[in-house]
């Protein structure tokens, strides 16, 4: 079991570029999370899916963010026209809803 | 609101001695769980103990305990023997029924050769 893999590892856009990140969950694992963590901050939560159906996604900008977890393939979470204020490490976490999580390894976007 | 405050931003410890860090939480619900997270330079997350709110009993794995007051809201992290490998940030973090994980903003811990 690989556990939940995100890619890529790093991440470098241009202002203005979008940027797309990817999870794979645990297999067996059916509830996708996002997190956002800003330097010397803890997680602040962005989205929550399932597959084919966003669930909660309070904690998600309202433009040029957007998630998806389709039925085949790795949830993407994708920013538009990227700007500085992006830059940050991106975790993916899945559980499969008996409150066991598993944490990705992240992605650190960098906004140059 | 859930919130989850973590009120020592660092704290350093000689190796082989005891640390407590501290955690405070408030969330309205009573089914929640509780969670200590470890965050070493390699940026994992890795989870260290993880408590239920109706379990009375403190959760411990090995050298990791917790001291749970329920009705304070307060949940410690006591780390016995402290090695070199235990250097890194520690988030305590709360999840109800909706899944979603509230954390706090961290202790970096520090151990002292």
């Amino acid at each position: 079991n690989a556990g939940v893999m995100q890619n890529p590892r790093h991440l470098v856009r241009r202002r203005g570029q979008e940027a797309r990140l990817r999870c794979s969950p645990m297999k067996g694992h059916s509830h996708v999370y996002w997190y956002r963590q800003l330097p010397e901050e803890g997680l602040k939560f962005m989205v929550y899916l399932q597959k084919e159906n966003i669930i909660d996604e309070s904690g998600m900008p309202k433009e040029r963010f957007s998630a998806e977890f389709p039925k085949e393939g790795p949830s993407i979470l994708r920013i538009q026209q990227v700007v500085r204020g992006d830059s940050a490490a991106y975790f993916c976490a899945s559980s499969n809803r008996n409150y066991g999580y598993t944490f990705g390894s992240g992605t650190r976007l960098t906004v140059v | 609101a859930q919130t989850v405050t973590q009120s020592q931003p660092e704290m350093s410890v000689q190796e082989a001695e005891t640390v407590t860090l501290s955690c405070t939480y408030d969330t309205s619900e009573s089914d929640y769980y509780l969670f200590w997270y470890k965050q070493p330079p390699s940026r994992q997350m890795i989870l260290v103990i993880r408590q239920e709110a109706y379990k009375q009993q403190n959760a411990t794995e090995n050298r990791f305990s917790v001291n749970f007051q329920k009705a304070a809201k307060s949940f410690s992290l006591k780390i016995s023997d402290s090695q070199l490998g235990d250097a890194a940030m520690y988030f305590c973090a709360l999840t109800n029924r909706d899944d979603k994980i509230i954390f706090g903003k961290g202790t970096r811990l520090h151990i002292l050769p």
